[in-house]
């Protein structure tokens, strides 16, 4: 299963733009990169997934170079409320099964 | 459509002591997970049930949790006897199917442990 390292933290002000990126040097050629965001006292919750180039979604953008070897996570013009850890998932699969490997993540402090 | 169901919220006990808690998932889905989060650490897989059965279980610290998924539908993580560092949260997690990279996991909000 491909490891992923992603910053422990970043801080940002409301209004910017945040662009976390994660780093997954050995993806395999099935992996999809995932991205989930988790608020305190909350399970976490998917944000955007893709394989390849670039996926838009209401909430966020994902950028995926051709090598794939890293994925950034961009989130336009964030608000207090989008503070939280967010975790770059890379790899699904365990006997043909689903399996999300969690690491620390990277905790975003939005600041007024 | 309502999420994942979790219960009780909170759960206090003392080492040695026994605990439960349940999961009820979204309706329909066949893959149930339960997570431990310790405080600072990203969620680490405990169990995942397809259906009524076991699929992976390999990070159960078997000699003390136990899970099970009757009919397929609700289930149980039961840790006996507890220990200091099990305190976390426990989070319980579904998906429609449980193949394929591109399905979500839905989670629950999870049970906060604290083992005194």
């Amino acid at each position: 299963l491909a490891k992923t390292t992603q910053p422990i933290s970043m801080d940002s002000y409301e209004g910017q733009e945040v662009n976390i990126t994660c780093s997954h040097n050995n993806i395999a050629t099935n992996d999809y990169i995932t991205w989930y965001q988790q608020f305190p006292s909350q399970g976490p919750r998917f944000i955007i997934q893709g394989y390849k180039t670039k996926v838009t979604n209401e909430v966020a953008s994902l950028f995926i170079p051709a090598d794939r070897k890293s994925s950034t996570l961009s989130l336009p013009r964030v608000s207090l409320s989008d503070t939280a850890v967010y975790y770059c998932l890379v790899g699904p699969f365990s006997g043909g099964y689903n399996k999300l490997i969690f690491g620390a993540g990277t905790r975003l402090a939005v600041h007024p | 459509e309502a999420g994942v169901a979790q219960s009780p919220r909170y759960k206090i006990i003392e080492k040695r002591q026994s605990v439960a808690f349940w999961c009820n998932p979204i309706s329909g889905h066949a893959t149930l997970y339960w997570y431990q989060q310790i405080l600072g650490q990203g969620p680490k897989l405990l169990i995942q049930f397809q259906n009524n059965g076991v699929v992976d279980d390999s990070q159960l610290p078997k000699d003390r949790f136990s899970a099970e998924r009757l009919k397929g539908v609700d289930s149980t993580l039961k840790i006996q006897p507890a220990k200091l560092e099990d305190s976390a949260v426990y989070l319980c997690a579904s998906s429609l199917v449980g193949r394929g990279p591109q399905e979500t996991q839905y989670f629950g909000p999870g049970t906060r442990l604290l083992v005194l």
